[in-house]
C-alpha cells in the first residue's frame, strides 16, 4: 500500500527567509511524486513533479523539491519566501508497481510572517 | 483552476435529500476523479473515471454515486445514505495514467453544508 506523511501541521517562517515544508513517503515500487498548493475556498494548484531524473526538480513560483531515495523523502523548499506564499501545501504519492490513485498528505499550513 | 469547472461553488442540502454536484472538463482529458476534503483529513478519493461509461470506487464510496455518459462530465450525487455529508469537494481530471506519471488538475471545489 502507498502512504504519505507530512510531519508538521503548521510552518512559520519570516518573509525573506528559505522555507521547507517535509514530505516522506511510502511504496512499494518506484515513486510519483506531486506537490500542489491551496488557497482558502480555493481547488489545488500543481506545482512540481518527480517521475524520474535529476533529483531537484524545480517548479512554478520559484518553488523547488528535492527527491532523497535512501530518506523516502520529497521535501519542498525555496530560497527566499513571499507572505503570498500562506497557504496550505499538499505532498501526493503513486505507487508506480501499485494502481492508479493518488494519497495526499494531510496537508501542512505555511504562514509566512512579514 | 484550469479549464475544470464545478458548480455550484455553494451548496445546501436538506435531510433526506439527494443532491449534485457538476464537475465539466474541456482539457480533452480521459480521467476524471471526485475527492472529498475535510480539515485535517487532506484529500480522500470518493469516485474516479478513467474512460467514458466506466468508473471505479475510491477510498469512501459510501453514500455517494457517479455517471460519466459524457468525456467532459463527472457529476457526483451525495444521497440520502451519506449521514456526514459536509465537506469540501474537489473535481479533478488527468490525462489517462500512463506510464501513471501524469498530473492531476483540479478546479475550485464545491462546499456542500447541511441545513
Amino acid at each position: 500500500a502507498q502512504s504519505v506523511a507530512q510531519p508538521e501541521d503548521q510552518v512559520n517562517v519570516a518573509e525573506g527567509n528559505p522555507l521547507t515544508v517535509k514530505c516522506t513517503y511510502s511504496v512499494s515500487g518506484n515513486p510519483y511524486l506531486f506537490w500542489y498548493v491551496q488557497y482558502p475556498n480555493r481547488g489545488l494548484q500543481f506545482l512540481l513533479k518527480y517521475i524520474t531524473g535529476d533529483n531537484l526538480v524545480k517548479g512554478s513560483y520559484g518553488f523547488e523539491a528535492e527527491f532523497n531515495k535512501s530518506q523516502t523523502s520529497f521535501h519542498l523548499k525555496k530560497p527566499s519566501a513571499l507572505v503570498s506564499d500562506s497557504a496550505l501545501y499538499f505532498c501526493a504519492v503513486r505507487d508506480g508497481a501499485g494502481s492508479y490513485q493518488l494519497t495526499f498528505g494531510k496537508g501542512t499550513k505555511l504562514s509566512v510572517i512579514p | 483552476d484550469g479549464g475544470i469547472t464545478q458548480s455550484p461553488k455553494y451548496l445546501f442540502r436538506k435531510e433526506g435529500q439527494n443532491v449534485t454536484l457538476s464537475c465539466e472538463q474541456n482539457l480533452n482529458h480521459d480521467a476524471m476523479y471526485w475527492y472529498r476534503q475535510d480539515p485535517g483529513q487532506g484529500l480522500r478519493l470518493i469516485y474516479y473515471s478513467q474512460i467514458v461509461n466506466d468508473f471505479q470506487k475510491g477510498d469512501i464510496a459510501e453514500g455517494y454515486s457517479v455517471s460519466r455518459e459524457k468525456k467532459e462530465s463527472f457529476p457526483l450525487t451525495v444521497t440520502s445514505a451519506q449521514k456526514n455529508p459536509t465537506a469540501f469537494y474537489l473535481c479533478a481530471s488527468s490525462i489517462v495514467p500512463i506510464p501513471k506519471g501524469e498530473t492531476q488538475y483540479f478546479g475550485p471545489g464545491t462546499r456542500l453544508l447541511v441545513l
